[in-house]
């Protein structure tokens, strides 16, 4: 059973840069078939898909948010981090890493995202 | 982005009765190349993260019991919960994989009444 954990900044300046990881443990994040996601969940409203990294270092991120975001993924460490630059109070959010699948066996093939993080809150206050 | 309409915002619903959640895309979500719907269902209790209960519209996750279903296609979607019971206490969110980038609905909340 896969599990993921987010590390805990908490607060974040406006205008400096978020940065989250998440460590994979109960299986290797090199995986194929799975991509490593970042969604994240303003107070009170739904949630928001940030973007994905694959093993092989592919990514694609929400235009709404591509111009400040990076993810990126250690696979020694069995990691993949969030960075997310000129924050504003518009980013506070809990913010979820999580792993959505991919693949085919067989004759059937399987989506959605079957692994989430706790979740992490991570507030931009001065 | 395809938008995901949800309704109603708030359910109430008695335990061992049915419970209708309703999911509409902005655009369709059907393939042609395999006639699959890219639609999921989650559910998110108080204090945890959303756990996925239906992928391909229709396809109960391992592990989810079967008062769960999904029905629909294209556009238009619907999660059943047959008979409640009082652990389905929930927001309730739909999800199209169909396009990036991929968007949810904005969540159902489902209680007792």
């Amino acid at each position: 059973q896969v599990q993921l954990q987010e590390s805990a900044p908490g607060l974040v300046k406006p205008s400096q840069t978020l940065s989250l990881t998440c460590t994979v443990s109960g299986g290797s994040i090199r995986s194929g078939g799975y991509y490593w996601t970042w969604i994240r969940q303003h107070p009170g409203k739904g949630l928001e898909w940030i973007g994905y990294i694959y093993y092989s270092g592919s990514t694609y991120y929400n235009p709404s948010l591509k111009s400040r975001v990076t993810i990126s993924v250690d696979t020694s460490k069995n990691q993949f981090s969030l960075r997310l630059s000129s924050v504003t109070a518009a980013d506070t959010a809990v913010y979820y890493c999580a792993r959505d699948r991919g693949y085919c066996s067989g004759a059937s093939c399987y989506r959605g995202v079957d692994s989430w993080g706790q979740g992490t809150l991570v507030t931009v206050s001065s | 982005d395809i938008v995901m309409t949800q309704s109603p915002d708030s359910l109430a619903v008695s335990l061992g009765e049915r419970a209708t959640i309703n999911c509409k895309s902005s655009q369709t979500v059907l393939s042609n190349s395999n006639n699959k719907s890219y639609l999921a269902w989650y559910q998110r209790k108080p204090g945890q993260p959303p756990e996925l209960l239906i992928f391909w519209a229709s396809t109960r996750e391992s592990g989810v019991p079967d008062r769960f279903s999904g029905n629909g296609s294209g556009t238009d979607f619907t999660l059943t919960i047959s008979s409640l019971q009082a652990e389905d206490v929930a927001v309730y969110y739909c999800q199209q994989y169909y396009s990036t980038p991929y968007t949810f609905g904005q969540g159902t909340k489902l209680e007792i009444k």
